[in-house]
């Protein structure tokens, strides 16, 4: 079974930094692409930021560019998105998901609030 | 960036009916476009790709249509777990989603 689990969301204030984690499991994990994708509370879907299967290529939607950065680590079949500089606007819950055509399989989300 | 444009916002249905939603691209995605079902408080499942693919598990009852800039999902007999937002996503050109379809009970 395919199970893709996020963790390190919660309050940060304007400015700040945070760390998204997401385990994944059932599947092999170094041979697939990996994307974030969020959604504010409320809202659509934006595609965040994906990875190559080996980490050599990365693209981000442009309001993130500078800001966050995608990485993975495919010994513990982890993906990752470090979010700095943060904004009001990037509150939204995280999902991270495995690329396929589309997005065949998502995790639970991880919600991320920024707010002083 | 491609612009996705789904149709209408809300639409209220009845169970049993059959219903069809649109989604329209800013520019020719080919066939590379998906559909997704979003219940209250769960992640998104992908029901359709390739514009006309049921992906694994999901019922006969969904099925999708187009290519280039106009495509649609059909339900055919609305079931009462089946009202969800739903959302189609472009992948020809990175990937964007439409703003959303939400179906509700009439």
């Amino acid at each position: 079974e395919v199970l893709l689990v996020e963790s390190g969301g919660g309050l940060v204030q304007p400015g700040g930094s945070l760390r998204l984690s997401c385990v994944a499991s059932g599947f092999t994990f170094s041979s697939r692409w990996m994307s974030w994708v969020r959604q504010p509370p409320g809202k659509g879907l934006e595609w965040v930021a994906n990875i190559k299967q080996d980490g050599s290529e990365d693209y981000y939607v442009d309001s993130v560019k500078g800001r966050f950065t995608i990485s993975r680590d495919n010994a513990k079949n982890a993906l990752y998105l470090q979010m700095n500089s943060l904004r009001a606007e990037d509150t939204a819950v995280y999902y991270c998901a495995r690329d396929s055509d589309g997005y065949d399989y998502w995790g639970q989300g991880t919600l991320v609030t920024v707010s002083s | 960036e491609v612009v996705m444009t789904q149709s209408p916002a809300t639409l209220s249905v009845s169970p049993g009916e059959r219903v069809t939603l649109s989604c329209r691209a800013s520019q020719s995605v080919r066939s590379k476009l998906a559909w997704y079902q979003q219940k209250p408080g769960q992640a998104p499942r992908l029901l359709i790709y390739g514009a006309s693919t049921r992906a694994t598990g999901i019922p006969a009852r969904f099925s999708g249509s187009g290519s280039g800039t106009e495509f649609t999902l059909t339900i055919s007999s609305l079931q009462s777990e089946d009202f969800a937002v739903y959302y189609c996503q472009q992948y020809n050109h990175w990937k964007t989603f439409g703003q959303g379809t939400k179906l509700e009970i009439k």
